[in-house]
């Protein structure tokens, strides 16, 4: 069955950078999209972008450009999500769910706090 | 930016229908998904594509789709039933995937 693996809890200063895994098994890893969505506590989902695991397309969302990066590492079937310049209001569950949304990771929580 | 539009909350008692609707303007060109999440877990796909239902789904939910705006039907409504539900789809906009979540519609079980 489909998996997606997500890497452990992280707490981390403000300014600093997080880089989340997602490690997929189950299906042709090349063959979806990967999205990257995070919820706030008590709050609703946000969208914060997508990559294509064929070919490394993105897509970020346009209040994240230029803090977040998406990338995939075929051989392991593994997408990564590095958010840079922290700050508290990015403390957050972070989720990665396969193209168009059947299967989502555990989720990984980040806390920004100093 | 494109927003999609939920009821914050729905009420309903067991055995009832509960309709959860999403309105947005792109809604008549691109298809929606509803998702239910449960406190401290991940979203589940319950309909896709308007009205489609993922294996494993129940029969009692099921999608509708007229104009600018989506509905999210559960017939039968059980005490599990009760969580978050949140409607999303993408901006009419661009070539790659680009998601759009409702604020989310918190279902209660009487």
């Amino acid at each position: 069955q489909v998996q997606l693996v997500q890497s452990g809890a992280e707490v981390k200063k403000p300014g600093a950078s997080v880089k989340v895994s997602c490690k997929a098994s189950g299906y042709t890893f090349t063959s979806y999209g990967i999205s990257w969505v995070r919820q706030a506590p008590g709050q609703g989902l946000e969208w914060m972008g997508w990559i294509s695991a064929y070919n490394g397309n993105t897509n970020y969302a346009q209040k994240l450009q230029g803090r977040v990066t998406m990338t995939t590492d075929t051989s392991t079937s593994t997408a990564y999500m590095e958010l840079r310049s922290l700050r508290s209001d990015d403390t957050a569950v972070y989720y990665c769910a396969r193209d168009p949304g059947f299967d989502w990771g555990q989720g990984t929580l980040v806390t920004v706090s100093s | 930016s494109y927003e999609l539009t939920q009821p914050p909350s729905v009420s309903v008692s067991p055995g009832q229908t509960a309709r959860i609707t999403c309105s947005g303007d792109a809604l008549p060109k691109q298809y929606a998904y509803w998702y239910q999440q449960k406190p401290g877990q991940a979203p589940v796909l319950v309909i896709y594509k308007d009205s489609e239902r993922p294996s494993g789904i129940p029969e009692r939910f099921s999608g509708s789709s007229s104009g600018t705006t989506v509905t999210l039907t559960i017939s039968g409504v059980q005490a599990e039933d009760e969580a978050d539900y949140y409607c999303q789809s993408a901006d009419s906009s661009g070539t790659y995937p680009n998601w759009v979540f409702g604020g989310g519609t918190k279902l209660t079980v009487l």
